[in-house]
């Protein structure tokens, strides 16, 4: 079993629309978690920390079960701009382990 | 400020060939991680440093592999010798420990004939 496991998707959505991805992680020491972006035939970038409560960042938001130990990103009102593919990460200790990762496609 | 610098970009070779492949992590981070990334694996993490002591090399696939990082400015990956299957983008990131956030380099793009 994968440590970070992610639907691959691709989702293909419609602009305006909101779109909710999920990670589920093997290792239930795990402290830290993420959600990195990676636009085509580039390194992946932070988009956002996912905190314990939950967290908020505009039209993104992000929050953390550790009782059934999965992560969530929602993107409300998707633009254009969102194609990417979504990445979950878990650092559980000093490694930084990635899913597969999550292809979205907006459409106008 | 200056990222993340791998090289090279772009490396095409023959089976068997030697591969290295250069980093630079970002000044003052004392953690570096090597990933590969291809369309059936995903970002696969091979191998990371902490002060440029190798902590968990567990990710790197066989011998072929080995990876150094003789100063906090220089890590390499070394591909010896170099099969087709090992056809990826090699990502090297940094951070500063506990912080969380990996600032990646370009990558960079090995195709192995």
């Amino acid at each position: 079993r994968k440590e970070v496991e992610q639907d691959p998707g691709p989702f293909n959505v419609p602009e305006g629309a909101t779109v909710a991805f999920n990670c589920t992680y093997s290792n239930s020491a795990s402290q830290s978690f993420f959600w990195y972006r990676q636009d085509c035939r580039k390194e992946p970038k932070l988009l956002m920390s996912v905190y314990s409560s939950g967290n908020e960042d505009g039209r993104f938001t992000a929050q953390l079960n550790r009782a059934s130990q999965y992560i969530s990103l929602l993107i409300r009102d998707s633009k254009l701009s969102d194609s990417a593919t979504y990445l979950c990460v878990v650092n559980g200790g000093d490694d930084m382990r990635f899913g597969a990762g999550t292809r979205l496609t907006v459409k106008p | 400020d200056a990222g993340v610098i791998q090289s090279p970009r772009h490396e095409v070779t023959e089976m068997g060939q030697e591969v290295t492949l250069r980093c630079k992590p970002i000044s003052g981070h004392n953690s570096l991680f090597w990933y590969r990334q291809t369309m059936m694996r995903g970002l696969e993490l091979l191998i990371y440093f902490n002060n440029n002591v190798p902590i968990d090399d567990s990710g790197m696939p066989e011998d072929r592999f080995s990876a150094k990082m003789p100063n906090a400015s220089f890590s390499t990956l070394k591909i010896q010798p170099s099969e087709p299957r090992d056809s990826a983008v090699y990502f090297c990131a940094s951070s500063y420990l506990n912080t969380g956030e990996l600032f990646f380099g370009e990558g960079s793009r090995l195709t192995v004939l």
